[in-house]
C-alpha cells in the first residue's frame, strides 16, 4: 500500500488477555516507530527500529510489552496480560528520509 | 535531554485569517529536524512540514510555513488563510539526524471559527 497500515483499527480485549498489534510500514522504509496516545494526551514513545540495528526499547512501560520487526518490514507490538491502563491508541510511523515520517491510522485498544 | 514545549493548549482563529502556533525546543545536538503534524478528530497524524537545523530558508508547504529561529530554538508553524478543515490538534516534534526517536510537544488545539 501507499501508506503505513495498522491492524486492527479497533481492538476490545478483556483484562488479562494478550494482544498483538500489527504495523505494515511504507515499503522500503528503514525506520519504524511505535508510540501510544492516551485519551486527550500527547504521544508517548514506546520503541523504534532502524535498519539492522538493535531496537531502542527504552520507552516500553513494562516487561509486558514487547515488539519485533521481521525481515526489516512488518512489526508486531505485543502486550501480555493487558491492564486497563493499557487502553490507548497505538500509533506506528515509518521513515526513510530524514525529512519526513508518516504515521498509520492507529489501533484503538480498549481493555475491559 | 531533548524537550519540546508548546505553550498554547488551545487557540481560536477566524476563518481566512492567519494563525501562528508556537513551538520551542531544547537540545544540545547540532544536527536535527523539526516536524509539525496535524491530528484531526479522526485521530490520524498527518505530516505537514519539516525544517532541518542547517536549513537557511524557512520551510513552506502550501498554506503552511515554519518560522524557524535557531538561536531562539523556536519553530513556530504559521497557517495562512485558515479554513474550517484546519480545526485539529497540532503537534510539534524534533528528531536527531540519526533516525532516533521523535520528541513531541503536548500539542495545541486549534479551532477555526466561521
Amino acid at each position: 500500500g501507499a501508506g503505513v497500515s495498522q491492524s486492527p483499527s479497533n481492538k476490545v480485549t478483556e483484562k488479562g488477555k494478550d494482544v498483538e498489534l500489527r504495523c505494515d510500514p511504507i515499503s522500503g522504509h528503514t525506520a519504524l516507530y511505535w508510540y501510544r496516545q492516551s485519551l486527550g494526551q500527547g504521544l508517548e514513545f514506546l520503541i523504534y527500529f532502524q535498519g539492522n540495528s538493535a531496537p531502542d526499547k527504552s520507552g516500553l512501560p513494562s516487561d509486558r510489552f514487547s515488539a519485533e520487526r521481521t525481515g526489516g518490514s512488518v512489526s508486531t507490538l505485543t502486550i501480555q496480560r493487558t491492564q486497563q491502563e493499557d487502553s490507548a491508541v497505538y500509533l506506528c510511523a515509518s521513515s526513510l528520509s530524514l525529512t519526513e515520517a508518516f504515521f498509520g491510522q492507529g489501533t484503538r485498544l480498549t481493555v475491559v | 535531554a531533548q524537550k519540546i514545549t508548546q505553550t498554547q493548549p488551545g487557540m481560536f482563529v477566524q476563518e481566512k485569517e492567519a494563525v501562528t502556533l508556537d513551538c520551542t525546543y531544547d537540545t544540545s545536538d547540532q544536527s536535527y529536524g523539526l516536524f509539525w503534524y496535524k491530528q484531526p478528530s479522526s485521530g490520524e497524524m498527518i505530516f505537514l512540514i519539516y525544517q532541518g537545523s542547517y536549513d537557511e530558508q524557512n520551510a513552506t508547504e502550501g498554506r503552511y510555513s515554519l518560522n524557524f529561529q535557531k538561536a531562539r530554538k523556536s519553530a513556530n508553524l504559521v497557517i495562512s488563510a485558515s479554513q474550517l478543515g484546519d480545526s485539529a490538534m497540532y503537534f510539534c516534534a524534533m528528531r536527531k539526524d540519526d533516525f532516533n526517536k521523535f520528541y513531541f510537544g503536548s500539542g495545541t488545539k486549534l479551532n477555526v471559527k466561521p
